[in-house]
């Protein structure tokens, strides 16, 4: 079944400590997205790669980097520099156009003790 | 520029309509609809591009008015199912960017 895969889906780290989160897709997309979802404040964006080795900064990209060295993997890392990293993090796919819908992955809910 | 849906919730018996508003202050090529379930994945609705017409699916359906800057999403004859939030995400005029910005949402509550 062709999809998109997040792992894990709770996570729990001690503060300064980065935090790598998965997120793996077989659909072929060559646009991936990562979002930050808090109560309230709908979906943020952090970052995109619209191909591979090649990736921007989205909304609130202060405190989080990334990689896009395959097609199918981009791994979102919290470092100890996002001041508020307990949040609910999805990551999405797109065929890559403004005429694509975005898939999303099942979501990794951080909390930072 | 984040834009501005409107309810924030809104609480429907079944089989009642309802209308979900997306205002954006910066001109538009496209509008994205989603629904989320708590603690699920947003699941796709419909696209609106610049241009185009008024999209449907199933008893939901959804509009686009370029020069008002706003997008409604309408829901007919709600379904229990249809109880979740909805999120509109909007691209700018120039289209290509691939980059979706999205409201804060709609909470739509619908009861037996």
């Amino acid at each position: 079944d062709g999809g998109i895969t997040q792992s894990p889906k709770y996570l729990f780290r001690k503060e300064g400590q980065n935090v790598t989160l998965s997120c793996e897709q077989n659909l072929n997309h060559d646009a991936m997205y990562w979002y930050r979802q808090d109560p309230g404040q709908g979906l943020r964006l952090i970052y995109y790669s619209q191909i591979v080795n090649d990736f921007q900064k989205g909304d609130i990209a202060e405190g989080y980097s990334v990689s896009r060295e395959k097609k199918e993997s981009f791994p979102l890392t919290v470092t100890s520099a996002q001041k508020n990293p307990t949040a609910f993090y999805l990551c999405a796919s797109s065929l890559g156009s403004s005429y694509n819908e975005q898939f999303f992955g099942p979501g990794t809910r951080l909390t930072v003790l | 520029q984040q834009p501005v849906q409107s309810p924030q919730a809104v609480i429907l018996r079944e089989g009642e309509d309802a209308v979900i508003n997306c205002s954006s202050s910066k001109a538009l090529y496209s509008v994205h609809w989603y629904r989320q379930k708590h603690g699920e994945a947003p699941v796709f609705l419909m696209i609106l591009l610049k241009g185009g017409e008024q999209k449907g699916h199933d008893k939901i359906s959804a509009s686009f008015n370029e020069k008002k800057q706003q997008s409604s999403l309408y829901l007919t004859a709600s379904q229990l199912s249809y109880s979740g939030t909805y999120f509109c995400g909007t691209e700018g005029s120039q289209g290509g960017s691939e980059k979706l910005v999205f409201g804060k949402g709609t909470k739509l509550t619908v009861n037996p």
